[in-house]
Order: structure tokens, then C-alpha cells, then sequence
């Protein structure tokens, strides 16, 4: 079964300074990720996702992430960070089943912190 | 063009009871997927539908039930309210043309039982 990791459960960042946020993924096949925010009361908004291409996928708000096959990693970067950056950042990766219906499954989520 | 709305956006249940949550999706998707949130569980996948039919389905029990209209429009229905259904649920629209599309989610329902 696919699944993702986000191993840090909180990540703080001056504004201003480049940002991390970091996934690694376990598929059998090929991975199709992607990156979800959340702010508070809020549902999930969509940032960016890799399906195939080019390893940097740029997403909105000044998102970007760097797919790495022999790291398993999907990390989501930002250059400059701002305050208003500050939420719930959740990697995903759609979970192919013995049908062609699929799900997506979420990693546990990091709260990223900007402080001014 | 609007968003993936829900209703209601709040509600209050005690155990035992029954509660209906709504999803309309955004104009022209036909594929609704609902998705529960916890703090000890995080995001569940719960299931989806696809032009009236259950295409997919989570692992929850069978108080957990759905449907979708003629319109797109979906109902997820929680029978029997235990305390552990309290969460934020999230519904999700995609196009439904195929499995890479992008899922956008709702504003979603907090429900609180009592």
C-alpha cells in the first residue's frame, strides 16, 4: 500500500528565510504526489502536485517541490517565507487499489510556524 | 467560479443519534470524495462517488454511509453517534475524468458529539 511521512511535526522559520517542509514516500508503481495546506477552520487548499516531468513542480503562493526518486522524497520549499505562510501542511499520494478507483492518503501533517 | 461548499458548517449531536452532512461540489465535477479529520487520526479517507456511485470506499464501519445526486451533489449520513465521531468533515470535488485528477476540498462540517 502507498503511504507518505512527514517526520517533522512543527517547523519554524524566521520570515523571510528559505523554507522546508519535508515527505517521503513508500509506492509500489509510480507516485503521484501531492501538497495541501490548511489554515485554521479551513478545509485543504491545494498547492502543487508531481505526476510526472520535471523533478521541481512550482505550485501556488510561491510553493515549490522537489520530487527525488532515489530519496523518496516530495520536500516542499519556499524561498522566502512569509508570516502569512503559517499553517498545516499535509504531503499526499493517491493510492492506487486493485481497481481503477483510487484515494488519496494523507501524511500526518506539519504545522509550520513564521515568525516576524 | 465557486468552491466545493458544505452545510452545515457546524453541528452539535448527542450519542445516538443521527446526523446528515451536505457536499455540493464545483460546477462541472462528478466525483465527490469525503474525507474525516482528527486530531489523533488525521485524514481519513472515508469515500467516493462517481456519478451516483460508490467507486471507492474507506475503512469505517457501516454507520458511515453516502450517497450522490442526479446534480453531483452528495450526502454523507453517520448513524448511531458514538463520541469518537467527533472531526471536521471534509468533502472533496475532482473532475472524475480520471485518477491523476486534482481533488479541492470544501470549507468542511464540524461535528461535536455529545
Amino acid at each position: 500500500a502507498q503511504s507518505v511521512a512527514q517526520p517533522e511535526d512543527q517547523v519554524n522559520v524566521a520570515e523571510g528565510n528559505p523554507l522546508t517542509v519535508k515527505c517521503t514516500y513508500s509506492v509500489s508503481g509510480n507516485p503521484y504526489l501531492f501538497w495541501y495546506v490548511q489554515y485554521p477552520n479551513r478545509g485543504l487548499q491545494f498547492l502543487l502536485k508531481y505526476i510526472t516531468g520535471d523533478n521541481l513542480v512550482k505550485g501556488s503562493y510561491g510553493f515549490e517541490a522537489e520530487f527525488n526518486k532515489s530519496q523518496t522524497s516530495f520536500h516542499l520549499k519556499k524561498p522566502s517565507a512569509l508570516v502569512s505562510d503559517s499553517a498545516l501542511y499535509f504531503c499526499a499520494v493517491r493510492d492506487f487499489g486493485y481497481s481503477s478507483a483510487s484515494k488519496i492518503i494523507f501524511g500526518s501533517g506539519t504545522r509550520l510556524s513564521i515568525r516576524p | 467560479k465557486a468552491g466545493v461548499t458544505q452545510t452545515p458548517r457546524y453541528l452539535i449531536k448527542t450519542r445516538g443519534q443521527q446526523v446528515t452532512l451536505s457536499c455540493s461540489p464545483i460546477s462541472g465535477h462528478r466525483s465527490v470524495s469525503w474525507y474525516q479529520q482528527t486530531p489523533g487520526q488525521g485524514l481519513q479517507f472515508l469515500f467516493e462517488y462517481f456519478s451516483e456511485t460508490q467507486r471507492n470506499k474507506g475503512n469505517f464501519p457501516g454507520r458511515f454511509s453516502g450517497r450522490q445526486f442526479s446534480n453531483s451533489r452528495s450526502e454523507m449520513n453517520v448513524s448511531t453517534l458514538e463520541l469518537g465521531d467527533s472531526a471536521l468533515y471534509l468533502c472533496a470535488s475532482s473532475l472524475g475524468t480520471g485518477d491523476l485528477d486534482t481533488q479541492y476540498f470544501g470549507p468542511g462540517t464540524r461535528l461535536t458529539v455529545l
